[in-house]
């Protein structure tokens, strides 16, 4: 049963602190997408990558957010330092895409819930 | 710029029944892809249904189905015999064609379904 798995499901840290976000996208995979989830703003994409390299990350703070993927089995995103506004539930979807043009369902994780104290 | 509207937070529906969950979005783009996601309180986020905007019969899964008018650019969902098992947040989301693998989501709308 191939699922995106993401660690740590919740995480309750200080202000100040350094976070990371771990994900596991479906094996063969090739896009990877980092969204964050709050009551205020909904849903919203903070970057993605295809074959490991990112081709957009404009929805994500540059000063304090950081996305990397390692390898392919290994997606990352950190935040150092964190503030209590970055309380939100972070999500990690992958998807297969053949070309630019293809419908590349995304699956999802079952998120991190970060709260930030 | 690309949006996706759900104007209803909250809906609910008698078990059994049948409910409609209304979606509207923007976009000059005539080559589109368009999803409903579920959301239960577990927080993973499921694909119910999609719809390709170049098809013009409505996509079914199931008990779900989809009320397309891309003239008036609406994409509604529509859940058949209502179960407990649907109670959750439905998300609306939309994607261009072309050119990019992002994903515009709604805010969403809570359903409850009451027994």
């Amino acid at each position: 049963d191939a699922r995106v798995t993401q660690t740590p499901r919740d995480k309750v840290t200080e202000m100040g602190q350094e976070v990371t976000m771990r994900c596991q996208p479906i094996l063969g995979h090739n896009t990877v997408f980092w969204y964050r989830q709050t009551m205020m703003q909904g849903l919203e994409l903070l970057a993605y990558f295809r074959n490991r390299a990112p081709l957009d990350d404009s929805g994500m703070p540059k000063d304090r957010f950081s996305a990397e993927m390692p390898d392919a089995t290994l997606a990352t995103l950190k935040i150092q330092p964190s503030e209590p506004r970055d309380s939100a539930v972070y999500f990690c979807a992958s998807g297969f895409g053949q070309g630019i043009s293809s419908y590349n369902e995304q699956f999802f994780g079952p998120g991190t819930r970060l709260t930030v104290l | 710029a690309q949006t996706v509207t759900q104007s209803q937070p909250e809906m609910s529906v008698q078990e059994a029944e049948t409910v409609t969950l209304s979606c509207t979005y923007d976009t000059s783009e005539s080559d589109y892809y368009l999803f409903w996601y579920k959301q239960p309180p577990s927080r993973q986020m499921i694909l119910v249904i999609r719809q390709e905007a170049y098809k013009q019969q409505n996509a079914t899964e199931n008990r779900f189905s989809v009320n397309f008018q891309k003239a008036a650019k609406s994409f509604s969902l529509k859940i058949s015999d209502s179960q407990l098992g649907d109670a959750a947040m439905y998300f609306c989301a939309y994607r261009r064609g072309s050119g990019t693998y992002k994903y515009i989501f709604g805010t969403g709308t809570r359903l409850k379904v009451l027994a």
